[in-house]
């Protein structure tokens, strides 16, 4: 079972570039997530999608971008890199219409640097 | 503010030894809580969760989390930590109601081990 799945794992990129996370989930959950991890601070909220066709923004959106495929796959952008992006970025999905009861799984992460 | 509260960044604790990781939260109701581990360079793994009835929950790798309403904590306890167990620990809720079933999460407490 592949669970969710992030591409790529590693990534360095100039300040200005532009890229796009990948993520994609096989359990049919109707739920996905976008986090980034900074040390000490836990991780925290980029945008979420809580069912196909939606998309919002959460605790940190500012520089980004997403875009919710399908129900399988929940892409983040980077349109411009700055130095401040430089994070682990974590993908994670949820069953939402079983109750804000259901625990998230997450990918492996994105390890991201910009220079 | 809404938060949650690791107070400990890091633990050390010999192997063997009994471990109690503190997380708070302050809501106005008690939410739904959650503890995750990361070890080195994976995603996250849901250890426990806590929704309504006993107060204290069991979870994988011999863990459990007692909820206190009064003191609005949450803490995770393992009675003989094992050197397997380092990693990093992150206390999560999704605060009730809530939209898009969000955690927040805690600011993590990294666990070593002495053998």
């Amino acid at each position: 079972n592949a669970g969710v799945t992030q591409t790529p794992k590693f990534q360095v990129l100039k300040t200005g570039q532009s890229m796009t996370l990948q993520c994609a989930q096989d359990m049919n959950h109707n739920s996905m997530y976008w986090y980034r991890q900074d040390p000490g601070m836990g991780l925290r909220l980029i945008y979420y999608s809580a069912s196909e066709g939606t998309t919002d923004k959460g605790e940190v959106p500012n520089g980004y971008n997403v875009s919710r495929l399908n129900k399988r796959e929940f892409s983040l952008r980077l349109e411009s890199a700055a130095p401040s992006q430089t994070s682990v970025y974590f993908c994670a999905s949820s069953d939402l219409y079983s109750g804000g009861d259901q625990p998230q799984h997450f990918g492996d992460g994105t390890r991201l640097s910009i220079l | 503010a809404q938060s949650v509260t690791q107070p400990d960044i890091h633990i050390t604790v010999s192997e063997g030894a009994s471990l109690e990781l503190r997380c708070n939260y302050s809501y106005g109701a008690t939410p739904y809580l959650f503890w995750y581990v990361q070890s080195p360079g994976q995603g996250l793994q849901l250890l426990l969760k806590y929704f309504s009835g006993d107060t204290l929950v069991q979870g994988i790798k011999g863990f459990e989390a007692e909820f206190k309403r009064s003191q609005s904590s949450f803490n995770l306890r393992k009675p003989s930590v094992h050197w397997s167990d380092a990693a990093e620990y992150f206390c999560a809720v999704v605060p009730w109601p809530s939209s898009g079933n969000m955690l927040t999460f805690g600011g993590g407490t990294r666990l070593m081990v002495k053998p």
